[in-house]
């Protein structure tokens, strides 16, 4: 049974850069789309962008200027990098499998705050 | 802003029917999926496709589609099923992905 699991910083300033990663076990990061979604305090959901194992990207055109999705197939995980962040990035971020939504990471509270 | 709508909150009575609804324009070309969310927890995919149920999603959960609307219905609520709803689609571009802007269903 495929699980993801994910990490990295929690509180950051703002103009600094968010970079969260996500682990895949039990399954290959060379099937399906790969994906980051957020979810701002008492909001609902939006979609980052995604990424699938030949390296191709598809971004929100909201945060295309500021995200990066990449892969480490040796590592089996896949990275979220958002620069230049302020208040409005505070969210909770979740990895997900792209085949109908169906696997999600558990999320990762992210507060950016001076 | 989202370009699927969905009423901010339903209710419905024990054991009683409820649909959830989602409306736009991707929807006429793309079927939706459907995610629950309790409060604390990471969304959970019960439907996708045209009416497809994932492993584990009972059958009182089901799906339909007309035009430009997309409808998840509870046949028979239970307390448990009190959540947030969200459904998904491709957005205008058919690049990306929109999530619609959330259903609280209170089950009384």
């Amino acid at each position: 049974q495929v699980q993801l699991q994910q990490w990295g910083a929690g509180l950051l300033k703002p103009s600094e850069t968010l970079s969260l990663t996500c682990a895949v076990y039990g399954g290959s990061l060379s099937d399906f789309y790969w994906t980051w979604i957020r979810q701002p305090p008492g909001k609902g959901l939006e979609w980052i962008g995604e990424i699938i194992h030949s390296g191709g990207t598809n971004y929100n055109p909201s945060l295309k200027s500021r995200v990066s999705i990449s892969m480490d197939t040796s590592k089996n995980q896949f990275s979220l990098n958002l620069n230049s962040v302020t208040a409005a990035d505070t969210a909770v971020y979740y990895c997900a499998r792209r085949n109908a939504f169906d696997i999600w990471g558990q999320g990762t509270m992210v507060t950016v705050s001076s | 802003s989202s370009e699927l709508t969905q009423d901010p909150a339903v209710s419905v009575a024990l054991g009683q029917t409820v649909r959830i609804t989602c409306q736009g324009d991707s929807l006429r070309n793309y079927y939706p999926t459907w995610l629950q969310q309790k409060p604390g927890q990471a969304p959970m995919l019960v439907i996708f496709g045209k009416n497809n149920r994932p492993s584990g999603i009972p059958d009182r959960f089901s799906g339909s589609s007309s035009g430009n609307t997309a409808s998840l219905t509870i046949t028979g609520a239970l307390a448990e099923d009190e959540a947030d709803y969200y459904c998904n689609s491709r957005d205008s571009s058919g690049k990306g992905y929109v999530f619609g802007t959330g259903t609280k269903v209170t089950v009384l």
